[in-house]
């Protein structure tokens, strides 16, 4: 097992700009999520992957929006920064079906400071 | 919006103190997972629970999900400084399922 790995790891990004975020799945997992995370706050669910569509979308604009490859690999792009869009940004992969029972597999995340 | 508020949001104890989390929602949940976060890194599974009244342990940890699926508590015994970090519990909405949506977060710091 590879685990999730994510990149960059650190970005900083001007308001108004684009910035597209890269998550490599753990091997085996076909479902991917990605969250964002105030600092000290719990992860707020943005949307996850299946299949490469999306199945499911938290209460996030639709300047958010993602991609998930053959490879079960998965993009996040976010257009039109704003300066509350700083945040650590998770991806987490798990088996569909799997996060009840396995949970998700977390990536360390990339922190993104929007100036 | 999160649909799961913890308490206490920040909590500081001597080593070898007893402490509890607690997670409270008034949305039923399928199921619930406590989540453990260090600096730097991505939150890290402990356990899930799926049936109403059910406990469950892990060593010097004690997960108990409220008889109607609404709440969850996490009580750690002994407290040592390893035990540091952020407490995330995460319910799977009936109406959503297979996506879990987390708490505010409970960060805790063990003083050796």
């Amino acid at each position: 097992e590879t685990g999730v790995t994510q990149s960059p790891t650190h970005l900083i990004k001007t308001r108004g700009q684009q910035v597209t975020l890269r998550c490599s799945s753990q091997s085996g997992h076909n479902t991917v999520s990605w969250y964002q995370q105030a600092l000290g706050q719990g992860p707020q669910f943005i949307f996850q992957y299946y299949r490469e569509e999306e199945n499911g979308r938290g209460n996030f604009p639709p300047r958010f929006s993602g991609l998930q490859f053959p490879n079960y690999s998965s993009e996040l792009n976010v257009n039109a920064l704003e300066l509350d869009d700083s945040a650590l940004y998770l991806c987490a992969s798990s088996l569909a079906g799997g996060p009840r029972d396995y949970g998700y597999t977390f990536g360390s995340g990339t922190r993104l400071t929007v100036v | 919006t999160q649909l799961l508020e913890q308490s206490p949001q920040f909590l500081s104890i001597q080593e070898g103190e007893n402490l509890t989390v607690y997670c409270n929602s008034s949305s039923v949940f399928s199921s619930l997972q406590w989540y453990r976060q260090e600096p730097g890194e991505g939150p890290v599974l402990l356990v899930t629970v799926v049936t109403g009244g059910e406990v469950k342990k892990l060593k010097r940890l004690t997960f108990q999900f409220g008889d109607a699926r609404k709440d969850s508590s996490l009580h750690i015994t002994a407290a040592q400084p390893g035990d540091t970090g952020l407490y995330l519990c995460a319910g799977e909405n009936f109406d959503t399922g297979n996506q879990f949506y987390f708490g505010t977060g409970t960060s805790l710091t063990v003083i050796p």
